[in-house]
């Protein structure tokens, strides 16, 4: 089965960029969402298609997604921003949807 | 405002079964797919089932392919997920979620989720 591989933690410093990477077999291949979840509340939808922000989302986050990587940037970091982040991905070979483990950014 | 209400999370006994709803209101229910995500207590998220705007293609993860099945009544605005032959593994809050489009493809991509229900297998 297809797998998607995050690093289990990413810590920042207030105002710095965070960067979470996510990877996968040929992920450039296919598109990537990325979605935070805060402690307590349910997660949100933070970019889709590898670098579309819905409405209502900052531009402070972006994507990006070729070869085997798929990025998540947090310019500008703040601590309203810690949370845990994952990646998905449609797995074109089972037709199904693929989460990544998950990364908890803490912001120091 | 879009939102999703989830019902029927419960204690079940292994082998069991449960059935999980989820109220839509806010956006035309019929339009778009929509999944059911877990997550099980300490770990991440894992998608379980999805089925499509008209409810006529549905997928499952290995996990529960056999023992789950997802369905919807555009009529009544409500997802439904049967739970049978219930593990432990299987313990849970599991989210209902709209999805962006109305089948499900590489575009695909989880844009409202629901607060999300208990299922303890015990």
């Amino acid at each position: 089965s297809y797998e998607l591989t995050q690093p289990p933690s990413v810590s920042v410093s207030p105002g710095q960029t965070a960067t979470i990477t996510c990877s996968g077999d040929k992920l450039g291949d296919t598109y990537v969402s990325w979605y935070q979840r805060r402690p307590g509340q349910s997660p949100v939808l933070v970019i889709y298609e590898d670098a579309k922000r819905p409405s209502g989302i900052s531009e402070r986050f972006s994507g990006s997604n070729s070869g085997n990587t798929a990025t998540l940037s947090i310019r500008g970091t703040q601590a309203m921003d810690e949370a845990d982040f994952y990646c998905q991905a449609w797995d074109t070979s089972s037709a199904y949807v693929v989460f990544g483990g998950g990364t908890k950014l803490t912001v120091l | 405002e879009v939102l999703l209400l989830e019902s029927g999370g419960d204690l079940g006994q292994p082998g069991g079964s449960l059935r999980l709803s989820c109220a839509a209101s806010g956006f035309t229910f019929s339009s778009y797919a929509m999944s059911w995500v877990r997550q099980p207590p300490g770990k991440g998220l894992e998608w379980v089932s999805g089925i499509s705007g008209h409810g006529g293609n549905s997928y499952f993860a290995d996990s529960v392919k056999g023992r789950f099945s997802v369905s919807r009544d555009n009529s009544k605005d409500t997802l439904y997920l049967q739970m049978n032959s219930l593990k432990a593994e299987d313990t849970a809050f599991y989210f209902c979620v709209k999805d962006r489009r109305f089948y499900y493809d590489t575009r695909s991509a989880f844009d409202m989720w629901g607060q999300g229900t208990l299922v303890t297998v015990s």
